[in-house]
């Protein structure tokens, strides 16, 4: 079956300092892989997707950048973090074509 | 630009009543809609979908009804449980792969 692992669980960073999440995804392979964020009260907003090894498209301007180092290694990252970068990070996977997506645990960043 | 809304943030059923979770789009190109169920700090998990060339899917309690002409969908749940007390997120997606999220809506089933 397949799994997905998403690291840490939660995190406090101070203003500017450097960020990376990562998470990998097991049982399956060549999977499109995605990171969302989920700021208080707020839906679902989509940051980066990937179609394959290094292959990364950007849905929304920000400090962040996402790469994928191994087909199944997602990681999200920032040289230097905002306090509006708070919030609940969320790693998913889908198998094409279906576009049922699985979640990992979230990562919940504060940025103090 | 929200093109996923649920505008609902909550809603309060009785156990064993029907809950009816609403949601609107306004991008005709979707082409395939989902619901995922959502519990404090953790990540969604998928419950029901429904493609666009269809009006109905059923899935046990679920039910997803979609009016394309109306851009309108909504999920049925009956009998209502306890359990089933979490966040609802509607989300739509344009050729299997951008998938837009709405707000959420947050479920209260009272026993």
């Amino acid at each position: 079956s397949q799994t997905i692992h998403q690291w840490p669980a939660t995190l406090v960073q101070p203003v500017g300092s450097p960020l990376s999440l990562e998470c990998t995804v097991e049982g399956t392979s060549n999977p499109n892989l995605y990171w969302y964020r989920q700021a208080a009260g707020r839906g679902l907003q989509l940051l980066f997707y990937s179609v394959g090894i290094g292959q990364i498209s950007s849905e929304v301007p920000q400090n962040l950048s996402a790469s994928r180092p191994q087909d199944r290694q997602f990681i999200l990252s920032s040289k230097k973090l905002l306090l509006s970068d708070s919030g609940f990070y969320l790693c998913a996977w889908s198998r094409p074509p279906n576009t049922e997506a699985f979640f990992g645990q979230g990562t919940r960043l504060t940025v103090v | 630009d929200q093109q996923v809304k649920q505008n609902s943030p909550s809603l309060s059923v009785q156990e064993g009543r029907i809950s009816i979770l609403n949601c609107d789009y306004t991008n005709s190109m979707f082409d395939y809609f989902l619901w995922y169920k959502k519990y404090p700090a953790e990540g969604p998990t998928f419950l029901i979908s429904i493609s666009s060339i269809k009006d109905k899917n059923e899935d046990g309690r679920f039910t997803v009804f979609l009016n394309k002409s109306a851009k309108h969908l909504s999920l049925h749940i009956v009998p209502s449980q306890p359990g089933d007390s979490a966040v609802y997120f509607c989300a739509a997606s344009t050729g299997g792969f951008k998938t837009i999220f709405g707000a959420g809506t947050r479920l209260f089933v009272k026993a």
